[in-house]
């Protein structure tokens, strides 16, 4: 059984710019959340989606968005792009909340 | 507020030796803690469930709720066991959402 897909896995983008990053989860899963990795601040929490309907919310700008669709691929969206948001974005997949959560290997994104 | 600490950001210990990764939480409700580990170059995958009460590759963690800790153990280390860990709290309220993760611990296990 496939894992968590997530791409690009490495990008680089210039500030005020927007990126979007993509997440497939593990068949069968509608559960699909997102966490940030940095150095400074840890995995923190974005958001989660559930039959492409967004059930929780991390402490995040509201320049961090995201949406879940039909088939459960996930997408998140992160607008006018600042430093601080470089970091490994990672995507993680459960059959639903509460059950065991699976990562992506991530996406690299580095702000210049 | 619900947090997970993980006081200790790198351990180091010998190969045989006993390791004890410590986790302590803080938590309004009933609480599903959990290990994750990260070895090098690999995604985070689970280690331990606490509700499962399984030994996974030697570790164990007994959940504390009187010290509100979840402490990880092995008695005897090993060198692949070298990687990051990260203790996890599964928040089903409030804004938090889903997990709420430690800054985890470095493990490295010398020959």
């Amino acid at each position: 059984k496939a894992g968590v897909t997530q791409t690009p896995r490495y990008l680089i983008k210039t500030r005020g710019q927007q990126v979007t990053l993509s997440c497939s989860p593990i068949s069968g899963h509608r559960s699909v959340s997102w966490y940030q990795q940095t150095p400074g601040q840890g995995l923190q929490f974005l958001f989660e989606y559930f039959s492409e309907t967004q059930r929780n919310k991390g402490n995040f700008p509201g320049r961090f968005s995201g949406r879940q669709f039909s088939n459960s691929r996930s997408e998140m969206n992160v607008s006018t792009l600042e430093l601080g948001d470089s970091a490994l974005y990672l995507c993680a997949s459960s059959l639903n909340s509460g059950n065991t959560i699976y990562f992506g290997e991530g996406s690299w994104l580095t702000v210049v | 507020a619900q947090r997970v600490t993980q006081p200790e950001k790198l351990l180091s210990v010998f190969k045989g030796a006993p390791v004890e990764l410590k986790c302590n939480y803080s938590y309004s409700g009933s609480p599903e803690l959990f290990w994750y580990v990260q070895y090098s170059r690999q995604r985070l995958q689970l280690l331990l469930r606490h509700i499962s009460r399984e030994s996974i590759k030697g570790f164990t963690a007994d959940l504390n709720k009187g010290e509100t800790s979840f402490h990880l153990k092995k008695p005897f280390a090993q060198e692949e066991d070298s990687a990051m860990y990260y203790c996890a709290l599964f928040d089903y309220g409030g804004s938090q959402g889903n997990l709420i993760f430690g800054k985890g611990t470095k493990l490295s296990v010398k020959p």
